[in-house]
């Protein structure tokens, strides 16, 4: 058990609809960092926030936001979905930034 | 345009061999590489890192080689065992930037027969 927890687990959507990813990091870790991962793709990397700021941006689309509140718990918003975001999406945090990270079990979303 | 390559999508080691896996990197502002082992439905896990000031760090059955100049690190698995079938992904990242992001390669997939 890593200690960082996502929610839902699964979720199954149709497309247009719009959903929220929960993220809580690990106790003390300041870091939380979103990724996708597609079928059999690596892992993409979508955002990274500290301490609740955005501290990095990489291949996020427009439709997807994310924010991180001040308990430091995160949430990756997706909206007009699309069947190719039908993906993994995990959560990570870490202590501070440049460290190892410690990854959440990941939500599974299916978009039919 | 790719910087973390893992040029091997897959691995096949009998149980008690050497498994190594390879990175390569095309980004010289990486200096600090990190290898994460993957079990299906559960999320990525920490195994080994190093910093670029150095060219080794080992974790018992698990050694991390970095050979900046050819940009290329390679994770030693001495010896397998068939808990180790998993898909490991190298990541690195720039420090430097003080944003810690890492930036992955597509993963190998690792095969330990026993």
């Amino acid at each position: 058990d890593s200690g960082v927890t996502q929610t839902p687990k699964h979720l199954i959507t149709a497309t247009g609809q719009r959903v929220t990813l929960r993220c809580s990091p690990r106790s003390g870790d300041l870091s939380v960092y979103w990724y996708q991962q597609s079928l059999d793709q690596g892992l993409q990397f979508l955002i990274q926030y500290y301490n609740g700021e955005e501290r990095a941006k990489g291949n996020i689309l427009e439709r997807f936001s994310a924010q991180q509140f001040p308990d430091l718990h995160s949430e990756l918003n997706l909206s007009s979905l699309e069947l190719g975001d039908s993906a993994l999406y995990f959560c990570a945090s870490s202590v501070g930034t440049g460290a190892e990270q410690y990854f959440g079990p990941g939500t599974r979303l299916t978009v039919t | 345009d790719q910087q973390v390559k893992q040029n091997s999508p897959s691995l096949s080691v009998q149980e008690g061999r050497i498994s190594i896996l390879n990175c390569d990197y095309t980004n010289s502002m990486f200096d600090y590489f990190l290898w994460y082992k993957k079990y299906p439905a559960e999320g990525p896990t920490f195994l080994i890192s190093i910093s670029s000031i150095k060219d080794k760090n080992e974790d018992g059955r698990f050694t991390v080689f970095l050979n900046k100049s050819a940009k290329h690190l390679s994770l030693h698995i001495v010896p397998s065992q068939p808990g180790d079938s998993a898909v490991y992904f190298c990541a690195a990242s720039d420090r430097s930037t003080n944003a810690g992001k890492s930036t992955f390669g597509d993963g190998t997939t690792l095969t330990v027969k026993p």
